[in-house]
């Protein structure tokens, strides 16, 4: 079946403006993670999504970011006003159930300049 | 606050070669310890989960192991398509998950 989708698979915009990257979870998975994976560093997480819950906004790392799961399917992280450290591989990942295994998309590699 | 730190920081291994990756963690209640492979320009790829001390795993050359402070991960006989990141996860009591930065491992033929 279909694995975990991102879009796009690479961004380079200029500092300061606005982007969106979005995921598509696998069908039927309640569970959805977006992690940020900068050069030759582990995956930091940012925030998930469980159900109709509110999400655990925990990880993210400034009030520039955010996320929204839209009908329980689609994810969708927006980074405001975007900065050259903004820069990485942002990995979305989704799972059966909250505690089960995650299943990763391909990420998306953004380059702020 | 929870922490995983994995060691070595790179391997290389000649084809034949058993090794084993350890992941040492801290974390508030864990609910499961996770290890994933990651190749270079995809997404972690799902190995193992772990959810109590005393408890392995395995699957073709890899062997999960679990205590109440680390786990190893073991490969007996690698090949040169078992070259990777091998990435440990921990998940805490509040769901949180938190990632080691990983093994990269090369197997020489």
């Amino acid at each position: 079946g279909a694995g975990v989708s991102q879009s796009p698979s690479n961004k380079v915009t200029e500092k300061g403006k606005d982007v969106e990257l979005r995921c598509d979870p696998i069908s039927g998975h309640t569970a959805l993670y977006w992690y940020r994976q900068s050069l030759g560093q582990g995956l930091e997480f940012l925030i998930y999504f469980q159900g109709n819950s509110a999400p655990d906004k925990s990880g993210l790392p400034s009030d520039r970011f955010s996320a929204e799961r839209t009908g329980g399917s689609v994810s969708t992280l927006t980074i405001q006003r975007t900065q050259q450290e903004d820069s990485a591989v942002y990995l979305c990942a989704s799972s059966h159930r909250v505690i089960y295994e995650q299943y990763f998309g391909p990420g998306t590699r953004l380059t702020v300049t | 606050e929870d922490q995983v730190t994995q060691s070595p920081e790179a391997l290389r291994l000649q084809e034949g070669e058993s090794s084993s990756l350890n992941c040492s963690y801290t974390v508030s209640g864990l609910r499961g310890l996770f290890w994933y492979r990651q190749d270079p320009g995809k997404g972690p790829e799902f190995l193992f989960t772990l959810y109590s001390a005393g408890e392995e795993k395995e699957k073709e050359r890899l062997k999960a192991t679990l205590t109440k402070k680390e786990s190893f991960l073991h490969i007996t006989a690698p090949k040169p398509e078992d070259s990777a990141t091998y990435l440990c996860a921990v998940q805490a009591a509040n769901n949180d998950m938190r990632f080691g930065a990983g093994t990269r491992l090369t197997v020489k033929p």
